[in-house]
């Protein structure tokens, strides 16, 4: 079975650019998670959604920020404009069963964010 | 104060030995409680879950001590592919509902 797909896996991009992250959780997998991670630490979530519906965005940072869930399958993350600040590597999870807080969640392999 | 608070290390051990990571929780609420894995530039991988009466995975024993909020992972006969960044991981609050806090994670290096 596939896991978590994210692209790209690297990008590189000036500040004040336009940039776009994709994900495609494991099928049947109803929740989806967005985290970003810095250097040195855990991965912080960004936003949380049950199905089509975000559940849970009170750390994303929604003047540059913004994500979609379309049909509660794959998700993107945009961020307008980059930083500097904002270099770190974006993880999307997913898990199964909504709303509960044992269910495992799988991470896909991220992508890396340097903002020059 | 973070919410989940672990020493970063790095710990440095030689193969065989046994080496315990502590991980502190602020939220008195959180119900789950989990150990992940992360190799250098891959994704978080869960390792255990840890529940209140202790739990054993082969060479790793998991702890939770909810009086003091305070969370264990003991590894045994460490092996070279040990070698990661360990994750304590909490679920935030009493509602149980799928969100995870990190803490930022120990380092261990297992050497020959």
């Amino acid at each position: 079975e596939a896991g978590v797909v994210q692209s790209p896996r690297y990008k590189i991009i000036e500040k004040k650019q336009p940039v776009a992250f994709w994900c495609n959780p494991i099928s049947g997998h109803n929740t989806l998670y967005w985290y970003r991670q810095n250097l040195g630490q855990g991965p912080e979530l960004l936003i949380r959604y049950e199905n089509e519906e975000a559940v849970d965005d009170s750390q994303l940072p929604k003047d540059r920020f913004s994500a979609e869930r379309l049909k509660g399958v794959d998700s993107t993350l945009k961020i307008q404009p980059a930083e500097l600040g904002d270099s770190a590597v974006y993880l999307c999870a997913s898990s199964q069963v909504p709303g509960l807080g044992t269910d495992t969640q799988y991470f896909g392999p991220g992508t890396r964010l340097t903002v020059l | 104060r973070k919410e989940v608070e672990q020493d970063p290390g790095p710990f440095n051990v030689p193969e065989g030995a046994t080496v315990a990571f502590n991980c502190t929780y602020s939220n008195s609420a959180s119900q789950s409680f989990f150990w992940y894995r992360q190799d250098c530039r891959k994704e978080p991988k869960l390792l255990m879950s840890v529940y209140s009466s202790g739990n054993e995975d082969g060479r790793f024993t998991a702890q939770l001590n909810r009086a003091s909020q305070y969370i264990s992972l003991l590894i045994r006969d460490s092996k070279l592919s040990d070698s990661a960044t360990y994750l304590c991981v909490v679920n935030s609050g009493s509602s149980n509902t799928g969100k995870l806090i990190f803490g930022q994670g120990t380092t261990l290096q297992v050497k020959p």
